[in-house]
């Protein structure tokens, strides 16, 4: 399995629609979980951080499943102003970060 | 507001050129990171430090090497630039141990060898 894995997409959903991302990685002591935001010839953004109690932030929702490695990004009610690329981000040791390769979103008039 | 100020937008470099790409923050972060992003491969680690004078291996160190004299600034060495060093390039640093406090990117250095 490789260290972190996501499906590149793209997603294209309509304005409005729900979208789920899912992303798996193989370490399982891993303890940290992020989603980043990407978008198209910018730098890398900390969307949120993925808690082991599940986090919400407005439209965001981020879970965790340990048993299965892998998290989840969840956004409701896309905005045009959501198409971008999302990384799942989890810590590799104490002081790095593995970078999944993104999933891109792309949201419809 | 967290600046990770990159000197460079663009850069084209001969092959076989030392190119130093540099990186400076504004906000006192210990660590300080150095990427690349290629289109297939996503972001991969080059070499991070966690203090001044300190300096770790990524996963692709290869041709590369780092210096940090002050807290604020990370640069990047490609000792003798090739082909397959371009690619676009993301300085990062954090306040914490990464793993605890987000990454704060600058807006990347695209660099061309020809």
């Amino acid at each position: 399995r490789k260290e972190v894995e996501q499906d590149p997409g793209p997603f294209n959903v309509p304005e409005g629609a729900t979208v789920a991302f899912n992303c798996t990685y193989s370490n399982s002591a891993s303890q940290s979980f992020f989603w980043y935001r990407q978008d198209c010839r910018k730098e890398p953004k900390l969307l949120m951080s993925v808690y082991s109690s599940g986090n919400e932030d407005g439209r965001f929702t981020a879970q965790l499943n340990r048993a299965s490695q892998y998290i989840s990004l969840l956004i409701r009610d896309s905005k045009l102003s959501d198409s971008a690329t999302y990384l799942c981000v989890v810590n590799k040791g104490y002081s790095t970060l593995t970078f999944g390769k993104g999933t891109m979103l792309l949201v419809s008039p | 507001d967290v600046k990770v100020t990159q000197s460079s937008r663009y850069l084209v470099k001969r092959t076989g050129e030392k190119v130093f790409l540099e990186c400076v923050q504004d906000m006192d972060h210990e660590n300080m990171f150095w990427y690349r992003q290629d289109p297939g491969l996503g972001l991969r680690l080059i070499y991070f430090s966690y203090d001044v004078k300190m300096k770790e291996k990524g996963d692709i160190p290869e041709g590369y090497s780092v210096s940090r004299e002050k807290k604020e600034r990370f640069s990047l060495i490609l000792e003798s630039a090739s082909t397959n060093q371009t690619s676009m390039y993301l300085c990062a640093s954090s306040s914490e141990a990464a793993q605890y406090s987000p990454l704060h990117f600058g807006n990347g250095t695209r660099l061309t060898v020809t």
